[in-house]
C-alpha cells in the first residue's frame, strides 16, 4: 500500500498570499497518477488537479500542481477568501487507491 | 449536469448490514468505473471500494475485504455498497464517486453529497 504523508498539517495564512501543500508518497506513484482534492466545511470533497498537474474542469489557473515519483506539490498562487479549506491529495495508480491525511489552509 | 445521489444509510446495529445505493444521472454511467470513499466524523477520507464499468474490475480496501460487497447496475445507473458485519469502525460518510474513466485507475471527477452511517448498540 501506498502512505501518502503531507504537510503541514495546517498552514495559516492570509488571503493574497501564496500557498504550497507538499504531498510525499511511501513509494513511486505510477505514471503520476496523483490527484488533490479541496473540502469546504459540510461539503462533498471537489477535484482540483488530477494527473499531477492538470487542472480540472473550472479549477481557476491560480492552482496548480506538480511533482513525480514520489514528490508532489500543490500551489495556491495568491488565496482567495474561498481557498480556505482542506486539501487531500490521492495516488489512484495502484490498490488500494489512498489518501493522504490532509493539510488545513486558515486564514492568519 | 452530473448528479450522485446516495442512499440507504442510517444507524445499524454492530453485527448488523445496511445497504447503500447511489443513483447516477447527466452522463453515461456504463462508460464509468465507480467508487465508495469513507470519512469517519472529523477525520480524512479513505476509499472503500471501487468497480469498473462493466464489474470486471472490483477493489476494496484490506478494512473492509470479505465485509462490503460492491456491485453496480447499469441499466438503472446505479451503484451499491452491500455493508455486512458492520462495526463502529464503519461509522463514516458515505461518498459516491464517478471515476474519470472507465478502468479502476482514474481520479474521481464528481462527488456525491454522502449519506451517514452510524453503527451504534
Amino acid at each position: 500500500e501506498i502512505v501518502l504523508t503531507q504537510s503541514p498539517g495546517t498552514l495559516s495564512l492570509s488571503p493574497g498570499e501564496r500557498a504550497t501543500l507538499s504531498c510525499r508518497a511511501s513509494q513511486s506513484v505510477s505514471s503520476s497518477y496523483l490527484a488533490w482534492y479541496q473540502q469546504n466545511p459540510g461539503q462533498a470533497p471537489r477535484l482540483l488537479i488530477y494527473g499531477a498537474s492538470n487542472r480540472a474542469t473550472g479549477i481557476p489557473d491560480r492552482f496548480s500542481g506538480s511533482g513525480s515519483g514520489t514528490n508532489f506539490t500543490l500551489t495556491i498562487s495568491r488565496l482567495e477568501p474561498e481557498d480556505f479549506a482542506v486539501y487531500y491529495c490521492q495516488q489512484y495508480g495502484s490498490s488500494p487507491l489512498t489518501f493522504g491525511g490532509g493539510t488545513k489552509v486558515e486564514i492568519k | 449536469e452530473v448528479q450522485l445521489v446516495e442512499s440507504g444509510g442510517g444507524l445499524a446495529q454492530p453485527g448488523r448490514s445496511l445497504r447503500l445505493s447511489c443513483a447516477a444521472s447527466g452522463f453515461s454511467f456504463d462508460d464509468y468505473a465507480m467508487h465508495w470513499v469513507r470519512q469517519a466524523p472529523g477525520k480524512g477520507l479513505e476509499w472503500v471500494s471501487g468497480i469498473s464499468w462493466n464489474s470486471g474490475s472490483i477493489g476494496y480496501a484490506d478494512s473492509v475485504k470479505g465485509r462490503f460487497t460492491i456491485s453496480r447496475d447499469n441499466a438503472k445507473n446505479s451503484l451499491y455498497l452491500q455493508m455486512n458485519s458492520l462495526s463502529a469502525e464503519d461509522t463514516a460518510l458515505y461518498y459516491c464517486a464517478k471515476g474519470g474513466g472507465s478502468g479502476s485507475y482514474w481520479h474521481f471527477d464528481y462527488w456525491g453529497q454522502g449519506t451517514l452511517v452510524t453503527v451504534s448498540s
